[in-house]
């Protein structure tokens, strides 16, 4: 099993540009989320999914969509990027809740100009 | 609102020595509590977690914590460190209210520990 991959490792973006975070688990797990993790903030919650067609906000949802077409994929779509979108995002899976163990994604590094 | 509270960002210790990593909670609902661990340039990866039953959760690698719910607490501890065990150490809450989905994993902002030799 590859567990949780994340697409792209590194990003640049311009300001006003948008683009999409691929995240895809192979572990068949229905709980699905994203973080984003800024130094001295620790790990915010963007966006969550309990299965497939259902999503919900977290902590940060602004200027972040995501959609869960199928259990495996959960991709998260900046709109148009701003310099506060500067991150490292984390993309993470659990079986069913969010008290289940986090599988974690080695994690993508954004930086908008 | 759940919402997660490390008070010390960095907990500079030698290694061998014993180290508590601080961590207090707040919630109406019933909690689960957990500690995760982040090395360098990787992703997070689970220490422990306490769900129900015994209040003393043990852990990967030697560390355990101990949920205080009259301190509202979940303090980790290893009573002898390694260099292996510098990381960044999160602890988080997630709950369940009842009739509703508070299905949320909630993060502190992070302990660094550095263990030097």
């Amino acid at each position: 099993n590859a567990g949780v991959t994340q697409t792209p490792k590194f990003q640049v973006l311009k300001t006003g540009q948008s683009m999409t975070l691929q995240c895809a688990q192979d572990m068949n797990h229905e709980y699905m989320s994203w973080y984003r993790q800024d130094p001295g903030m620790g790990l915010r919650l963007i966006h969550y999914s309990v299965g497939a067609g259902i999503t919900d906000q977290g902590e940060v949802p602004n200027g972040y969509n995501v959609s869960r077409s199928t259990t495996e994929d959960f991709p998260l779509r900046l709109l148009s990027a701003a310099p506060s979108q500067t991150s490292v995002y984390f993309c993470a899976s659990s079986y069913r809740l969010a008290a289940d163990t986090q599988y974690f994604g080695p994690g993508t590094r954004l930086t908008v100009l | 609102a759940q919402s997660v509270t490390q008070l010390d960002s960095q907990v500079p210790v030698f290694e061998e020595a014993p180290v508590e990593l601080r961590c207090n909670y707040s919630s109406s609902v019933s909690v689960y509590l957990f500690w995760y661990v982040q090395y360098p340039n990787q992703g997070l990866q689970l220490l422990l977690k306490y769900l129900s039953g015994s209040t003393l959760v043990k852990g990967i690698n030697g560390f355990e914590a101990e949920f205080n719910k009259s301190q509202t607490s979940f303090h980790l501890r290893k009573p002898s460190v390694h260099i292996s065990d510098t990381a960044e150490y999160f602890c988080a809450v997630s709950g369940q209210r009842y009739g509703g989905a508070t299905n949320k994993l909630i993060f502190g902002t992070g302990t660094l520990l550095a263990v030097q030799p």
